[in-house]
């Protein structure tokens, strides 16, 4: 069983440019969360989509945006980058929605994106 | 604020020693509690996990304590080996949704 894929792996990116980083969670599942790991904030939650639907935001600007296909795959979406959004930027993979047993959620490795 | 509150920042234990890493937080919605594993330039790996209802989960060397009326829990991990050195977080995730809070993660080492 395949497991979480992000797209790109690295990324350099210019101040004031915008990106779009991809997410394809494991088979059958339908939750995708999005983190920020910085060294200094560590893991933070930036927003989770089940059926294409938003259900979470974390605190992050509103440069940050999301969304969620039919097939469960996920893109994320910066603007207006600033230094500060250099960070490594992970997608969680869970079954379903937060009830008993479907709460497992799987990291891909990550987006290492660097601002210049 | 911090949700959850994760010590020590960093631990170094000989080979066949134990490595204890201890998590605390408030919120009482929370109600499952993994471990995660990350190596440099990779992303986080599920260790192990529990819920409130059971006080301690036990998979290989890893082992999970919990103390619902302390809301603390901790990892302990057995015989730890050289391949165990890497960060280690802690979470937590309220009943409500699928947003996990995290600690701020334990640097080990483990020396031969």
């Amino acid at each position: 069983k395949a497991g979480v894929t992000q797209t790109p792996r690295y990324l350099i990116k210019t101040r004031g440019q915008q990106v779009t980083l991809s997410c394809s969670p494991i088979s059958g599942h339908r939750s995708v969360s999005w983190y920020q790991q910085t060294p200094g904030q560590g893991l933070q939650f930036l927003f989770e989509y089940f059926s294409e639907t938003q259900r979470n935001k974390g605190n992050f600007p509103g440069r940050f945006s999301g969304r969620q296909f039919s097939n469960s795959r996920s893109e994320m979406n910066v603007s207006t980058l600033e230094l500060g959004d250099s960070a490594l930027y992970l997608c969680a993979s869970s079954l379903a929605a937060a009830t008993w047993g479907n709460t497992e959620a799987f990291f891909g490795q990550g987006t290492r994106l660097t601002v210049v | 604020q911090q949700q959850v509150k994760q010590s020590p920042q960093s631990l170094i234990v000989q080979k066949g020693g134990i490595s204890i890493i201890n998590c605390a937080y408030e919120n009482t919605a929370f109600d499952y509690f993994p471990w995660y594993q990350q190596f440099p330039g990779k992303g986080p790996a599920l260790l192990i996990a529990i819920r409130p209802d059971v006080s301690e989960k036990k998979e290989g060397r890893f082992t999970i304590s919990f103390n619902k009326s302390a809301k603390q829990f901790s990892l302990h991990i057995m015989d730890s080996q050289p391949g165990d050195s890497a960060t280690y977080f802690c979470a937590a995730r309220e009943n409500t949704g699928n947003q996990f809070y995290f600690g701020t993660g334990t640097s080990l080492t483990v020396i031969p």
